[in-house]
């Protein structure tokens, strides 16, 4: 199972929205809407920003948003705040019922 | 909420077997998921497996040969073990209560792993 394919940087100033994609194929986003995505700042636990494509778990906040189209789906933050710059990583279902998850993606506040 | 933490050596020598353990607290561990995941320096997650808390296994292919994950309801622990270390198998090692198989909900901070030389 390869893994998902996001771009390695994004940046953004304070107040700006960036978009991070996350591109698969129909054996994982494009087939099933169980697209999550983490946030990860070092020496941290990974935290759960988006699950079920555009889901947002308890305490999240509504600058975070997740949409999906084929076999891309996408995480976008509105009001970039510098506590925001941090890796996101996407994950996804497979037809092998097992998880995969992207590359990874540094995104940096300017 | 949730709270997990990893333990375990830090260091492993070539060819030796790899065994961290998951220390639940917070909540009951006599339901969901329990998964293992990984993070090489420098490189992106992987997803090595998880537990359910009856204790059926579900494991990535590329790993399956190798690992075993279990559970221990009474201490509110589960375990990895990782045979046959290699290089390769450098990485920080999360632990995390997913309510699914694909879903990892509450992590762990990590643990770092290396090989020794």
């Amino acid at each position: 199972q390869s893994a998902l394919t996001q771009p390695a940087s994004v940046s953004g100033s304070p107040g700006q929205s960036i978009t991070i994609s996350c591109t698969g194929t129909s054996n994982d986003v494009g087939g099933y809407n169980y697209v999550s995505w983490y946030q990860l700042h070092p020496g941290k636990a990974p935290k759960l920003v988006i699950y079920d494509v555009s889901d947002r778990p308890s305490g999240i906040s509504n600058r975070f948003s997740g949409s999906k189209y084929g076999n891309t789906a996408s995480l976008t933050i509105s009001g970039l705040q510098a506590e925001d710059e941090a890796d996101y990583y996407c994950s996804s279902y497979t037809t092998t019922a097992t998880l995969v998850f992207g590359g990874g993606t540094k995104l940096t506040v300017l | 909420q949730v709270q997990l933490q990893e333990s375990g050596p830090g260091l492993v020598k070539p060819s030796e077997t790899l065994s961290l353990t998951c220390t639940v607290s917070g909540g009951s561990i006599s339901s969901d998921y329990w998964t293992w995941m990984r993070q090489p320096p420098g490189k992106g997650l992987e997803w090595i497996g998880s537990v359910y808390y009856s204790g059926s296994t579900n494991y990535n292919p590329s790993l399956k040969s190798r690992v075993t994950i279990s559970v221990d309801t009474s201490k509110k622990q589960f375990s990895l073990k990782v045979r046959s270390m290699a290089a390769a198998d450098t990485a920080v090692y999360y632990c995390a209560r997913a309510l699914t198989d694909w879903l990892p909900w509450d992590w762990g901070r990590g643990t770092l792993v290396s090989i020794s030389p």
